[in-house]
């Protein structure tokens, strides 16, 4: 089995709207809506933003959404913010064999 | 506020067993609705899922790493613990335990994280 694939990296202005891809297979993405997001700081454990696809945890801005379209899903970030700045994950179920898949991660930068 | 702590050694000697114990406070681990589970992370690499739990024991594994993993539960103590054995320098990570939502497969919160060295 072979991690997700993220872009390794993504930069826009503050105020602008970013999206990360996370392309899998129909055994994973495709395969079950239970696509999790994970943001990452320097030195701080990741955070959950995105679960299930598009649900976000209570505390979690709205400029965070998630999405989802055959076998790749999406993190946008709209009106991008310095804190934003961070590694980003995805994460899906991959079935009764291999179970849990991370994504290779993106670093988000902004401008 | 539910919490997580990990504890362990942080350097492992190779070809030894690593072993790491996670601490939940502030709620039951003794709760149906999630799986406890271990995540590492080499420095300056992506994460990768290292296995999962149930309260009452049933374990899942990655398959990569199943042969040397065990990861058990000590519900009296609500704590769980990852053992790896035969551990060389690409098992030098950063160790995080979290929780699993038992349907979502989310993970959250998780512990701070804690740095285990082979040498």
């Amino acid at each position: 089995q072979s991690a997700l694939t993220q872009p390794a990296s993504v930069s826009g202005s503050s105020g602008q709207s970013i999206t990360i891809s996370c392309t899998g297979t129909s055994s994973d993405v495709g395969g079950y809506n239970v696509v999790s997001w994970y943001q990452q700081h320097p030195g701080k454990a990741p955070k959950l933003m995105i679960y299930e696809v598009s649900k976000r945890p209570s505390g979690v801005s709205n400029r965070f959404s998630g999405s989802k379209s055959g076998n790749t899903a999406s993190l946008t970030i709209s009106g991008l913010q310095p804190d934003d700045e961070a590694d980003y994950y995805c994460c899906s179920y991959a079935g009764t064999s291999t179970f849990v898949l991370f994504g290779t991660g993106t670093k988000v930068t902004v401008l | 506020q539910l919490q997580l702590q990990e504890s362990g050694p942080g350097l492992v000697k190779p070809s030894e067993t690593l072993s790491l114990t996670c601490t939940v406070s502030g709620g039951s681990i003794s709760n149906n609705n999630y799986y406890w589970g271990w995540i590492r992370q080499p420095p300056g690499k992506g994460l990768e899922w290292i296995g999962t739990i149930s309260y009452s024991g049933s374990a899942f594994y990655n398959p990569s790493l199943k042969s040397r993993v065990t990861i058990s539960v000590d519900t009296s103590k609500n704590q769980f613990s990852l053992k790896l054995s035969s551990v060389t320098a690409a098992d030098t990570a950063l160790y995080y335990c979290a929780r699993r939502d038992r349907v979502g497969i989310y993970l959250d919160p998780w512990g701070q994280g804690t740095l285990v060295t082979v040498s």
